[in-house]
Parts: C-alpha cells; sequence; structure tokens
C-alpha cells in the first residue's frame, strides 16, 4: 500500500542533544510538510517544501532544519532540542500545493527531551 | 488574524448522533476539511467542502456556509469508535491549511 512513514516512532533525547527525525512517502506527491503538535493543539506547520523548494514557516525557530534529498524522503533536524520541543511530530503529504489539497499523514514521530 | 474555532470536548451516547461545530475566519478560502485523529496517532481525512452545503459519506456528513464562515460535521449511529477529536482546517487564499485545534469526541456507553 501507498503510505507515508516515520521513523522512529518514538524518540527520546536529551536536552541539547541533536536529533533527526524521518519520513519517506511511497504516494509520489510533490509536497511535503512538517508539522508540530502538542498535547490538545492544533498541529503547527513548521516547512513545507513543493518539489525541492523549501519553504520556512515565518516562527519555526532556527533551531529546527530540514532537508528534502529527493522525492521519496524528507529529514527534519532538531540542533539542539529543548524541553518546550517535546511533541508529536508529523510528516504530511499532498499531491499539489493547489486547491483541494488532501493531506496524507505519517503515524508521527513522539519526542521526549529529557 | 486566521482563526479556527471548535469546542474543546463533546461527550455523546452510543447510537446517538453529535454535531461539531466549526467557525473559521481565514484570509480568503479554497476549501475546508475535517480530519480525525485518535489519541497518539496522526490525522486521518474525513470530508471536504468547497461548495455550500451538505455532503454525506456513510454515517459522516459535513456542512459548509462560506457566507458565515460556518461548517459542521455531523456523526450518526455513534460508535465507541468515533471517540477521537475532530480537526477543521481551511484551506486560505494561499492553499495553506490553517488547523483548529481540535474537538475531543468522548463516547459514552
Amino acid at each position: 500500500d501507498a503510505m507515508v512513514i516515520q521513523n522512529p516512532r518514538y524518540q527520546v533525547t536529551q536536552f541539547g542533544k541533536p536529533v533527526t527525525l524521518s519520513c519517506s512517502q511511497t504516494l509520489n506527491h510533490n509536497v511535503m510538510y512538517w508539522y508540530q503538535q502538542k498535547s490538545s493543539q492544533a498541529p503547527k506547520l513548521l516547512f513545507h517544501y513543493y518539489d525541492k523548494d523549501f519553504n520556512n514557516e515565518a516562527d519555526t525557530p532556527d533551531n529546527f532544519q530540514s532537508r528534502r534529498p529527493n522525492t521519496s524522503f524528507c529529514f527534519l533536524d532538531i540542533r539542539s532540542p529543548g524541553l518546550g520541543d517535546a511533541a508529536m511530530y508529523l510528516c504530511a503529504t499532498s499531491r499539489t500545493s493547489g486547491s483541494y489539497n488532501e493531506q496524507f499523514f505519517g503515524p508521527g514521530t513522539r519526542l521526549t527531551v529529557l | 488574524g486566521q482563526n479556527i474555532d471548535q469546542p474543546t470536548e463533546m461527550t455523546a451516547t452510543e447510537g446517538a448522533i453529535v454535531q461539531i461545530n466549526c467557525t473559521y475566519q481565514t484570509s480568503g478560502f479554497n476549501g475546508l476539511f475535517w480530519y480525525q485523529q485518535h489519541a497518539g496517532e496522526a490525522p486521518t481525512f474525513l470530508s471536504y467542502n468547497v461548495l455550500d452545503g451538505l455532503e454525506e459519506k456513510g454515517r459522516f456528513s459535513s456542512f459548509l456556509s462560506r457566507s458565515k464562515g460556518y461548517s459542521y460535521l455531523l456523526l450518526k449511529e455513534l460508535q465507541m469508535k468515533d471517540s477521537a477529536s475532530y480537526l477543521c482546517a481551511v484551506e486560505d487564499s494561499n492553499y495553506q491549511l490553517i488547523w483548529g485545534a481540535g474537538t475531543k469526541l468522548i463516547i459514552k456507553p
């Protein structure tokens, strides 16, 4: 089945220790998104890529970086995680960035910062 | 600013009907989505409305009034597995999704 895969599902890191989260998709979608979601809150868009064009949300901290080496893979790097970065990180894809922008989500990576 | 409002939590009884409301104020409108999210899992697509009116899909229906900036999700014949959060999201003029915080629906036997 075509899908969005995220690894790992659960990640524990120490305060200040860099961490990388990965996302891959077999849907061949042009657009990939990274969201941060904290408990009982709306998903917060961090970045999105249209093909290789990178779009950084204005309020995404510099501590968060992203890479998309090819259509299938996308990575989220957190350079120096703080306690406030503990959250669920969701990767999503969509076929286009135009209207009817249905997004398909991976299962998420739950990040714990000790 | 852009804003999506939905109730934080609702409770309903198994077998009953529940309506979850969503009001929005966004810069432009290119459609409204409803997603279901079970605890600890990713959101999954339920419905999309871009024209006024009711879209029915099995036990779930979604309604849109663009002039009122209002939508609702109607769930019929509630089952225990419907216990989840329901997220309303609006596609703005830049085709970005603006998300609500979700409505946690609790189903009681």
